[in-house]
């Protein structure tokens, strides 16, 4: 059992419609990284959050530190969401990622 | 520039040839880390330096691999006697220090294939 589980592994959405995107982990925790990687290869920082919750335009990350579980949410999802999303956790400097959720957003 | 670079951006050696990667972060980021993506696969953690130091090493698959950093600015990964499972893109990060709150920048990586 990998230390860092996504789910789901591939989501087709059309557009408009709120997506989530889940990630449980095993082990303690210092923080949690989403990521979003691009078609072409890119990685963008999107949230690190240790508490609660974060927003930022339409995009949405929560962290429930108890139940070893994060969420991040699009709303209004477009095309242009489509990209691998990566959910990693941090202790100290080290990071332990899941193996990403393929997103699609058909117009 | 503006964003953490990487040179070469693709690099094709020969089985047993040693290759060097480098790594510019953003000026002022204290800490910088490097990670590695092979094809089809996830993420994987390799090594990280705050400053100039290495606290974590963990993640280095083997005495092939080897990472410095110098004036808490450009690292260099080095791969020994290169084989063909080291075929990856690596990655380079850097944020302002390594405390949690902190951002992490990628670099656009270097695409490594070995022979």
């Amino acid at each position: 059992k990998n230390e860092v589980e996504q789910s789901p592994q591939n989501l087709t959405a059309q557009e408009g419609e709120f997506i989530t995107i889940n990630c449980s982990y095993s082990v303690g925790i210092s923080a949690l990284h989403w990521l979003q990687q691009h078609p072409g290869g890119g990685i963008v920082s999107l949230f690190m959050l240790s508490s609660g919750k974060k927003k930022h335009g339409r995009l949405i990350a929560t962290i429930n530190i108890q139940e070893k579980h994060s969420s991040l949410h699009i709303t209004a999802s477009h095309p242009r969401d489509s990209a691998v999303y990566i959910c990693a956790v941090r202790d100290a400097g080290k990071s332990t990622f899941g193996d990403g959720t393929t997103l699609t957003v058909k117009p | 520039g503006a964003g953490v670079s990487q040179s070469p951006s693709n690099k094709v050696t020969e089985k047993g040839k040693d290759v060097e990667l480098r790594c510019d972060p953003i000026s002022g980021h204290t800490a910088l880390y490097w990670y590695r993506q092979r094809l089809g696969q996830g993420l994987e953690f390799l090594i990280y330096f705050q400053g100039n130091s290495a606290p974590d090493k963990s993640g280095l698959p083997s005495d092939r691999f080897s990472a410095e950093r110098t004036g808490e600015s450009v690292s260099t990964l080095t791969i020994q006697r290169t084989q063909q499972e080291d075929s990856a893109v690596y990655l380079c990060a850097s944020s302002q220090q390594s405390g949690l709150s902190n951002e992490q920048f990628f670099g656009p990586g270097t695409r490594l294939t070995v022979l």
